[in-house]
């Protein structure tokens, strides 16, 4: 049963880098799919951040683009977020997920997420 | 960008009833790719459909998916206590986004 967890700091502050790292359990993240994160604001909606392939290939929200890195540590089955220049509007809690890839004969596609990680929030603040 | 938005914003319905939940995509999503979430206070969403249609593992027959193009619905046939939460709906066939949620609650 694939299980993940996030950890990192739970205050950062305003213009640093926010880190974190989701560790997976109960199944190899080299033995595909991707790895993705989103975030949630608190008492609003879910936004997807980016989503990272084992072999380093990764995609990102066009929206947060600029500021977001996502890295695979296969030897410890884990992956991790960077978020650069955060403000306020950066509080969220941040999940992290499988996210299901699916191919066919001609093409592959990024689809849904599941599981998701418990979650952990982090305060943007001085 | 696809903007995804859900109807009502409230649902205050009984148990026993049966709920009828809307998602709707500014654009069209190719090969219904959509998905549909439960969260529930403190954790974090819960796949339910995917594909439009399709139940995820463990999921019960009460929960049932349709549509296309523009137009998605999330049913729950009698709800049961556990059910109420709130519903996001999900796109991937145009990068990803979500719906803003549906809070389904206890009338």
């Amino acid at each position: 049963q694939v299980q993940l967890q996030e950890s990192g700091p739970g205050l950062v502050k305003p213009s640093e880098t926010l880190s974190l790292t989701c560790a997976v359990s109960g199944y190899s993240i080299s033995r595909g799919d991707y790895w993705g994160w989103i975030r949630q604001p608190p008492g609003k909606g879910l936004e997807w951040i980016g989503s990272t392939y084992y072999s380093g290939s990764s995609y990102y929200n066009p929206s947060l683009m600029s500021r977001v890195s996502i890295s695979v540590d296969t030897s410890k089955n884990q992956f991790s977020l960077r978020l650069s220049s955060v403000t306020a509007a950066d509080t969220a809690v941040y999940y992290c997920a499988r996210h299901i890839l699916y191919c066919n004969s001609s093409s592959c596609s990024l689809n849904w997420f599941a599981p998701w990680g418990q979650g952990t929030l982090v305060t943007v603040s001085s | 960008e696809i903007v995804l938005t859900q109807s009502p914003g409230t649902l205050s319905l009984s148990p026993g009833e049966r709920a009828s939940l809307s998602c709707r995509a500014s654009q069209s999503v190719s090969s219904s790719y959509l998905a549909w979430y439960q969260q529930k206070p403190g954790q974090a969403p819960r796949l339910l459909i995917f594909g439009t249609s399709s139940r995820a593992t463990g999921i019960p027959d009460r929960f049932s998916g349709s549509g296309s193009g523009t137009d998605f619905t999330l049913t729950i046939s009698r709800l049961e206590p556990e059910d109420f939460a709130v519903y996001y709906c999900q796109q991937y066939g145009n990068s990803h986004s979500f719906g803003q949620g549906t809070k389904l609650e206890i009338k």
